[in-house]
């Protein structure tokens, strides 16, 4: 079965400096992965996806991340945060069976303080 | 190009009534996706459909959930006979056929007194 797991809870990080939100998973065959942010009482906005080819995948809003097979994580990154980046990260995986369904991790909260 | 509508946003209801909620997919999608999330928790999917088709209910309560997406109109997640245990906020996505991103919508929040 497909897992996705979010280690952090909360990351706290200063406008300016880079910010990392963690995300590893577990799948039984290729993963396709997806990174979504959710603002207060607003729905998921998608960020990024990798598929396949490059592991360093560019998305919106200055965000990337890196597919690590060999460790099986898929990391959120950004070289200098915003407070207005300050959201509910989401982190997801779907088999490449197909994509109808999509397993969420728990979330990570970003607080960028100025 | 509107995103994914639903409605309503907030539904309030007292235990045993039913709950309908609606979701409009973007422009040129046909498949619809339904994710609940309970508190404090992320998004579990619930029901995947295509028009007139249900493909993937592998994540609906066996009793009182349904949903449908009839050839015209919007999908509806039907709840009856509502208990306390079903607030959560209702998150519908949609994508093209063949599409392997999926964009939600603002959710309905459902709150059972």
């Amino acid at each position: 079965a497909q897992s996705v797991a979010q280690p952090e809870d909360q990351v706290n990080v200063a406008e300016g400096n880079p910010l990392t939100v963690k995300c590893t998973y577990s799948v039984s065959g290729n993963p396709y992965l997806f990174w979504y942010v959710q603002y207060p009482n607003r729905g998921l906005q998608f960020l990024l996806k990798y598929i396949t080819g490059d592991n360093l995948v560019k998305g919106s809003y200055g965000f990337e991340a890196e597919f690590n097979k060999s460790q099986t994580s898929f990391h959120l990154k950004k070289p200098s945060a915003l407070v207005s980046d300050s959201a509910l990260y989401f982190c997801a995986v779907s088999e490449n069976t197909g994509f109808q369904k999509l397993v969420f991790g728990t979330g990570t909260r970003l607080l960028v303080s100025p | 190009n509107a995103g994914v509508m639903q409605n309503p946003r907030h539904l309030v209801r007292r235990r045993g009534q039913e709950a309908r909620l609606r979701c409009s997919p973007m422009k040129g999608h046909s498949h619809v996706y339904w994710y609940r999330q309970l508190p404090e928790e992320g998004l579990k999917f619930m029901v995947y459909l295509q028009k007139e088709n249900i493909i993937d209910e592998s994540g609906m309560p066996k009793e009182r959930f349904s949903a449908e997406f009839p050839k015209e109109g919007p999908s509806i997640l039907r709840i009856q006979q509502v208990v306390r245990g079903d607030s959560a906020a209702y998150f519908c996505a949609s994508s093209t056929r063949g599409s392997d991103t999926q964009y939600f919508g603002p959710g309905t929040r459902l709150t059972v007194l």
